[in-house]
């Protein structure tokens, strides 16, 4: 069983690019979610996909957008990066079952480290 | 909107003795799930432990088991027999039953000495 992957480990911008992060999920999964965990933080919910749509968001501005592929697997993009926007970046993967929401244990991925300059 | 806290940035054991991470939740739902994560200095969250709100029985996984007092919303997590390899930073998270919103605690780190 193929386990979460992200790509790349890291990663360094500058203020106003625009950046990609990538994700796997695991074999059997449908379901992705993107976390950003600021250093010495738990992780913040961004958003998570299910069936190539977004299905839930957490408090983050529009220039965070995310996409599903027919594969499973998940970019989050982010325009307009900002400093504050240098995190460790997380994505998980569950299955869900019918749309069903709390019965879905989430497997993380471990992680992309973005600095923004 | 639900909080989680964990109320012990750091926390220290003995090789082989038991150690008890808190962590304290606010809501106002009644179906939910608590987790335990525990993230390496490799970063990657492992689910150490998964607890459905709607059973009364404590959750245990080998040597990780919890006290889920639900009427006190507290969610605390004991590692009994420590070992060198269960130093990480540990994450206790709220997983409502009705959206797709987890919520983790800020961590506790702890640290293992031999």
């Amino acid at each position: 069983e193929t386990g979460v992957t992200q790509s790349p480990t890291h990663l360094i911008k500058t203020r106003g690019q625009q950046v990609t992060l990538r994700c796997s999920s695991q074999s059997g999964h449908n379901t992705v979610s993107w976390y950003q965990q600021a250093l010495g933080q738990g992780p913040q919910f961004i958003f998570q996909y299910y069936r190539e749509e977004e299905n839930g968001r957490g408090n983050f501005p529009p220039r965070f957008s995310g996409l599903q592929f027919p594969n499973y697997s998940s970019e989050l993009n982010v325009n307009a990066l900002e400093l504050d926007d240098s995190a460790l970046y997380l994505c998980a993967s569950s299955s869900k079952r019918g749309g069903s929401t709390g019965t879905d244990t989430q497997y993380f991925g471990p992680g992309t480290r973005l600095t923004v300059l | 909107a639900q909080t989680v806290t964990q109320s012990q940035p750091e926390m220290s054991v003995q090789e082989a003795e038991t150690v008890t991470l808190s962590c304290t939740y606010d809501t106002s739902e009644s179906d939910y799930y608590l987790f335990w994560y525990k993230q390496p200095p490799s970063r990657q969250m492992i689910l150490v432990i998964r607890q459905e709100a709607y059973k009364q029985q404590n959750a245990t996984e080998n040597r990780f088991s919890v006290n889920f007092q639900k009427a006190a919303k507290s969610f605390s997590l004991k590692i009994s027999d420590s070992q060198l390899g269960d130093a990480a930073m540990y994450f206790c998270a709220y997983r409502s039953a009705y959206n797709n919103d987890m919520r983790f605690g800020a961590g506790t780190r702890l640290t293992v000495k031999p």
